[in-house]
């Protein structure tokens, strides 16, 4: 695999379930990142991992709960979500965070 | 707080012509510019990057401007194909290191 792969690249869930979103890089990189591409609005950035450590957090409900295990693996933990959390949610790399961001192909989610 | 705004909206052209995709930002005290390409469902794919102390960068048919003072960038397509047709994406990377993205500029290429 090279590049920045998501999985499951769709998922249906109900407002009660608990779920996962899988990130993994593997272009050596030590930033990653968490958007959210809701349909007619620009990407909001939710989450920054640099180095491992969580540097943003723009404001986004608990219901969304990252984790990042080490520099090559991002998570992004579902649980309780609202049918408004429906969107496509894309993960990203860079080396350093004021380098070129490397996008995967993003999981949609829709949540009923 | 930074706001990309790009214009049209959306595009439609005649196969073979030379486009201009516009992109302004309310504050100059960037790190860089990326320009994006996203296909229906799809991810993003970088096209360009400009860091602030350059003035354009070119790939292939691609053309990228920053003025950075002024707050806009261009992106020039040259002698456009219908595989060109698919939403483009302007972002700016500013303090505190976050990528603050544009709406989105639909373009399809008629054949």
């Amino acid at each position: 695999e090279t590049g920045v792969t998501q999985t499951p690249r769709h998922l249906v869930m109900g407002m009660t379930n608990k779920k996962s979103l899988k990130c993994e890089q593997h272009l050596g990189h030590n930033a990653m990142y968490w958007y959210k591409q809701s349909a007619k609005k620009p990407l909001e950035l939710m989450f920054v991992y640099s180095l491992e450590e969580r540097v943003e957090n723009n404001s986004v409900p608990s219901r969304f709960s990252p984790e990042c295990p080490n520099s090559s693996h991002l998570f992004l933990h579902l649980h309780t979500l609202q049918p408004e959390d429906s969107a496509l949610y894309l993960c990203a790399s860079s080396q350093e965070q004021t380098y070129e961001q490397y996008f995967g192909p993003g999981t949609r989610l829709t949540v009923t | 707080k930074q706001e990309v705004t790009q214009i049209p909206a959306a595009l439609s052209v005649p196969e073979g012509e030379n486009l201009v995709l516009n992109c302004s930002f309310t504050d100059s005290a960037i790190y860089n510019l990326q320009w994006f390409r996203q296909d229906p469902g799809k991810g993003l794919t970088s096209l360009l990057l400009i860091q602030s102390s350059q003035r354009e960068q070119t790939s292939g048919r691609l053309n990228a401007s920053l003025d950075k003072s002024s707050g806009r960038s261009t992106l020039y397509i040259a002698a456009s194909q219908p595989g060109d047709s698919a939403t483009y994406l302007c972002a700016v990377l500013g303090p505190p290191r976050q990528l603050t993205f544009g709406s989105g500029t639909q373009l399809t290429v008629l054949p």
